[in-house]
């Protein structure tokens, strides 16, 4: 595709379940990252991958929530026992390389409600 | 982290030019200045961005101060559909964007 697309675009979720928010990086784009946005807030920065592997994880909240890039394309973010607190839209980016000097592309976000 | 300071909220009138400020006066010698803005509902979408130079592209100029403590974002002809957040960033070392609360433009006719 052509740009950053994440699936479901709506995710509505009773609270103490397991959910799986899908990102299809734009093809060849190195790095992956994920955020989180909540109402009226800026993105919030979770978890950057190069490849295969988290390069930075320290924006994790707790150890609810984990994400994986298995073969360096799809990314899947996981939140185990959801809590209303973890409604918000997640974002997902993609950038050609992991230089500074290299623009990272967004895309549409997941927005997940907690009931 | 260097951090920016933005202001919250500005009007520009349609078809004018809309500078938007920032002061990152703790940036570090090789981290860029990026700017994003987002539109309701949307994702942020990529402005541009700078290290030292003045940066210009079809969406925007971005000019740098020779300190490179300050930059401003400039949309020469404001229309209606640039109202959005405007978010000014310093791209740090480990290569993630840090957002802050960004600056709210709208764009009145």
């Amino acid at each position: 595709g052509a740009g950053v697309s994440q699936t479901p675009s709506n995710k509505v979720t009773e609270k103490g379940k397991y959910v799986e928010l899908r990102c299809d990086p734009i093809s060849g784009h190195t790095a992956l990252y994920w955020y989180r946005q909540s109402l009226g807030q800026g993105p919030e920065f979770l978890i950057y991958f190069q490849g295969t592997g988290a390069a930075d994880d320290s924006g994790l909240p707790n150890d609810r929530f984990f994400a994986v890039r298995p073969e360096g394309s799809v990314s899947t973010l996981k939140i185990q026992r959801t809590e209303r607190g973890d409604s918000a839209v997640y974002l997902c980016a993609s950038s050609l390389t992991a230089e500074m000097n290299t623009e990272a592309f967004f895309g549409q976000g997941t927005r997940l409600t907690v009931v | 982290d260097a951090k920016t300071t933005q202001p919250p909220s500005m009007d520009c009138a349609e078809g004018r030019a809309a500078n938007l400020p920032c002061n990152h006066s703790t940036i570090s010698g090789n981290e860029y200045v990026y700017w994003y803005r987002q539109i309701h509902s949307q994702g942020p979408q990529y402005i541009i961005h700078g290290l030292k130079n003045n940066e210009t592209n079809e969406m925007a100029s971005l000019i740098i101060t020779e300190d490179r403590k300050s930059s401003t974002l400039i949309l020469p002809h404001a229309t209606l559909r640039d109202t959005a957040v405007y978010y000014c960033i310093v791209r740090r070392s480990g290569n993630m964007l840090t957002f802050g609360g960004g600056t709210r433009l709208m764009v009145k006719p």
